[in-house]
């Protein structure tokens, strides 16, 4: 079974700065998904960036991107110009085929 | 698409009454799952469903939780009689494969279940 580890339960940006979210995660597998979804007040749970662990190029969706580091199973995402939008409970999720497992999260609060 | 939809959005209800929670799939999702999120042990699977038929139910917590999906586009998670600690919130998610794999799971806005 995958463990995930968000070592970080509370993070806070100024808005326009750049935010790093960090991911740890154990697993055997070696071909599997990573994803970060993002969980705003209104808990719904939205897709931010996904990544295949095959891919040696880092995901990248507008303002988001993530930093994949296979061998030290790390998966960090990054936020840049944060937006009062962007302020929500950030998951980091590993999945192999259907067995996909959530962090704690990490809270980020964005400072106008 | 509309996305996942569930319902109802908000249920109240009292120990020992039956509580049902309905779930539609993205059409064309082949595999359907549900979750539930409480603060002491965050998301948690419970079951996944490929093609209407129950592959994994390992996360299901007691006999008390069943779920079904009688059709591609419909299932249903019935918990028989509630309890308080089954206080939490639901979530449906639904994906299908692409290249071989299943891929991203798509989630519901979720059903928030308070037992008195």
């Amino acid at each position: 079974a995958q463990t995930v580890t968000q070592s970080q339960p509370e993070m806070s940006v100024q808005e326009a700065e750049t935010v790093t979210l960090s991911c740890t995660y154990d697993t055997s597998e070696s071909d599997y998904y990573l994803f970060w979804y993002k969980q705003p007040p209104s808990r719904q749970m939205i897709l931010v960036i996904r990544q295949e662990a095959y891919k040696q190029q880092n995901a990248t969706e507008n303002r988001f991107s993530v930093n994949f580091q296979k061998a030290a199973k790390s998966f960090s995402l990054k936020i840049s110009d944060s937006q009062l939008g962007d302020a929500a409970m950030y998951f980091c999720a590993p999945k192999n085929n259907n067995d996909m497992r959530f962090g704690a999260g990490t809270r980020l609060t964005v400072k106008p | 698409d509309a996305g996942v939809i569930q319902s109802p959005r908000h249920e109240v209800t009292e120990m020992g009454q039956e509580v049902t929670l309905r779930c539609k799939p993205i059409s064309g999702h082949d595999y359907l799952f549900w979750y539930r999120q409480t603060m002491m042990r965050g998301l948690e699977l419970l079951i996944y469903f490929n093609n209407n038929v129950p592959i994994d139910d390992s996360g299901m917590p007691e006999d008390r939780f069943s779920a079904k999906m009688p059709n591609a586009s419909f299932s249903t998670l019935k918990i028989q009689p509630s309890e308080p600690r089954d206080s939490a919130v639901y979530f449906c998610a639904s994906s299908t494969r692409t290249s071989g794999r299943t891929d991203t799971q798509y989630f519901g806005p979720g059903t928030r279940l308070t037992v008195l």
